[in-house]
This record gives C-alpha cells, structure tokens and sequence, in this order.
C-alpha cells in the first residue's frame, strides 16, 4: 500500500526557515518523480514544485522560486521541501505526491499525504 | 486569479448529469494532458481522471473527461450525494514551465 507521510509543519515568523519532510512507503520511490502541492486556508489547490526520480530535474512556481529548495534522498524513500525567507501568504496545508507514471516528469499525481500545516505568523 | 478557468460552483440533484469546465490556453491545455482531482475538506485529493480522459483503477465509470483545443470537461452522470466535493483541473503550463490548476469548482448535490 502506498504511503505518503509528510512532517515539520510548524509556526514560523515571516522571514524564517522550515523543512519540511514527507516519507514514503509501498512503491519504488526512486522510479517516481515527486511533487509538493499546497492549499491556503479557505483557497484551492496550488502546485509548488516538482523533482524527477533521481533529483536531477526540478521545476518551482513563479511564486516560490528563489526561496524554496526541493530535494529527495532516494537512500531514505525520503522527499524534502526547504523554505526560505518565508512569508504570511505561504501559509497552507503542504501535500506530498508521487507521480502516477514511472520515471515521468510532468504526469499527473495518483497518491497524496494527509498534509502538513505551515503557519507564518508573527 | 488562475490560468485554468473554471466556473467556481456547479450543482444537481442525485442521478442528473453534471459537467465541469476548464478553459486555459495554448501553452497549457492546447499542447499538455488534463487532469482532474476530487478533494473533499479535511481529507487528501484523490485524482479522477488523468492523460485528459483515463480513469485509475477504482474511479467509477460515472466520471468521465474530454479535452478539444484550449478547453477540457469533466463529467458527472447519475450525480451522487457523496459527489459533493471541489472538483480542480490541472494542466502543464510550458509558459510558466510548471503546473497549474484551475480555482476549483464546488459541486452541489442538491
């Protein structure tokens, strides 16, 4: 069974640093790009970024590139999200996903965590 | 304000028929695959229908997908009380070299 299980979302200030973390489990995680999608409060769904299955490709939205670094150890089926310089509207329940296709970039995502909140606040 | 456009609210009453639009452009739905996620609150989004108009394994055959040029469609038939969910559309944007989805639209079971 296919398990996505994201942690470290805590309370930070605005300007701050976090990394969060999300562990797989019941698939071969380094044959699957992997994908973090976020969701504000009382907002719909937006794509942060994307890394293939080797950590070679990545690609950031507009709104987080420069600040955030996505990256996977593939040795610890393990994904990562480091947010820098971090700002009021990053606020959001922060998703893992895995790609539906095997060694694909750009496909769709067939398996989400439950999420980890990120609260900016002063 | 999206990239994907999608009316924001939608809604029938159990066993009609019920469709989604999502209209983007060129660098977007013209050129990649649409998908559709189903999110219901406080629970993790579920993917319904990906490569515009394949089903995974488990998905009922009551949702369906189309995609013509710059617009894509979902489709609800024999509208069911647990339907009731937002429903986002999402494409590759090679403009923005990244994804987009769409605003989401709620579905109302009335």
């Amino acid at each position: 069974e296919v398990q996505l299980v994201e942690s470290g979302g805590v309370v930070v200030q605005p300007g701050g640093s976090l990394r969060i973390s999300c562990v797989a489990s019941g698939f071969n995680f380094d044959t699957y790009s992997m994908e973090w999608v976020r969701q504000a409060p009382g907002k719909g769904l937006e794509w942060v970024s994307l890394i293939s299955w080797r950590g070679l490709t990545t690609y950031y939205a507009e709104s987080v590139k420069g600040r955030f670094t996505i990256s996977r150890d593939n040795s610890k089926n393990s994904l990562y999200l480091q947010m820098n310089s971090l700002r009021t509207e990053d606020t959001a329940l922060y998703y893992c996903a895995k790609s539906t296709h095997q060694l694909s970039l750009r496909s769709s995502v067939d398996y989400w965590g439950q999420g980890t909140l990120v609260t900016v606040s002063s | 304000q999206s990239v994907l456009t999608q009316p924001p609210s939608a809604s029938g009453t159990p066993g009609q028929w019920v469709t989604i639009s999502c209209s983007g452009s060129n660098s977007n739905i013209g050129t990649n695959n649409v998908n559709w996620y189903q999110h219901l609150p406080g629970t993790a989004p579920k993917l319904l229908i990906y490569t515009n108009n394949q089903r995974p394994s488990g998905v009922p055959d009551r949702f369906s997908g189309s995609k013509a040029g710059t617009s894509a469609s979902l489709a609800i038939s024999g509208l069911q009380s647990e339907d009731e969910a937002d429903y986002y559309c999402a494409a590759w944007d090679d403009s923005l070299n990244g994804f987009v989805f769409g605003i989401g639209t709620k579905v109302d079971v009335l």
